[in-house]
């Protein structure tokens, strides 16, 4: 595709029930990043994929969070046992190849509300 | 600590008007810096970005920003704003010791009168 994409768009959840969130970078791209935006705040780096290396975790705020990434394609954010300050805009963004001159180019987001 | 400050939470300017978005950053050393726009329902879009060089930046939709060094600022302008410029604008950073994470201000919504 053009650009980045993700699904859901929108998705509402109970609280303590799990939530997947997918991503689809642009093709050819090999670093994919999740970031997660709270409601009027800026954008808070969750995690990072980078080809074949191991993945940065540093950002992910609890266990209950994971994401998963297969080669240089799909990634998924799962999030186990919500809770309401879960409650934000999920952003996915990809770039060719990782480094700091790289652009970011972002998808459209999902925006999680858990009840 | 690290931090990228925002200070104007809402700006509001009449369309035709010239625009300043503030950003200031506060890291050991210069890092490489960003300004991103979102419109209601859509993903960020990358204006411009400052690596070294020339400190005046040109970006797309008409945007320039300055880097000052002795500030440690980023201030994007636009000499003449459109109706479609309203948006929420963040300025954000990759540290000098960091090779991809970029680290956010809170924002700047910019509202544009008629």
């Amino acid at each position: 595709g053009a650009g980045v994409s993700q699904s859901p768009s929108n998705k509402v959840t109970e609280k303590g029930k799990d939530v997947e969130l997918r991503c689809d970078p642009i093709s050819g791209h090999t670093a994919l990043y999740w970031y997660r935006q709270r409601l009027g705040q800026g954008l808070e780096f969750l995690i990072y994929f980078q080809g074949n290396s191991a993945p940065d975790k540093s950002g992910l705020p609890s266990d209950r969070f994971s994401a998963e990434r297969t080669g240089e394609s799909v990634s998924t954010l799962t999030i186990q046992r919500t809770q309401q300050e879960d409650s934000a805009v999920y952003l996915c963004a990809s770039s060719s190849h990782g480094g700091r001159e790289d652009t970011q180019y972002f998808g459209p987001g999902t925006r999680l509300t858990v009840l | 600590a690290q931090s990228v400050t925002q200070p104007d939470i809402h700006i509001t300017v009449s369309e035709g008007a010239s625009l300043e978005l503030r950003c200031n950053y506060s890291y050991g050393a210069t890092p490489y810096l960003f300004w991103y726009v979102q419109s209601p329902g859509q993903g960020l879009q990358l204006l411009l970005k400052y690596f070294s060089g020339d400190t005046l930046v040109q970006g797309i939709k008409g945007f320039e920003a300055e880097f000052k060094r002795s500030q440690s600022s980023f201030n994007l302008r636009k000499p003449s704003v459109h109706w479609s410029d309203a948006a929420e604008y963040f300025c954000a950073v990759v540290p000098w010791d960091s090779s991809y994470k970029l680290i956010f201000g809170s924002g700047t919504r910019l509202l544009v009168r008629p």
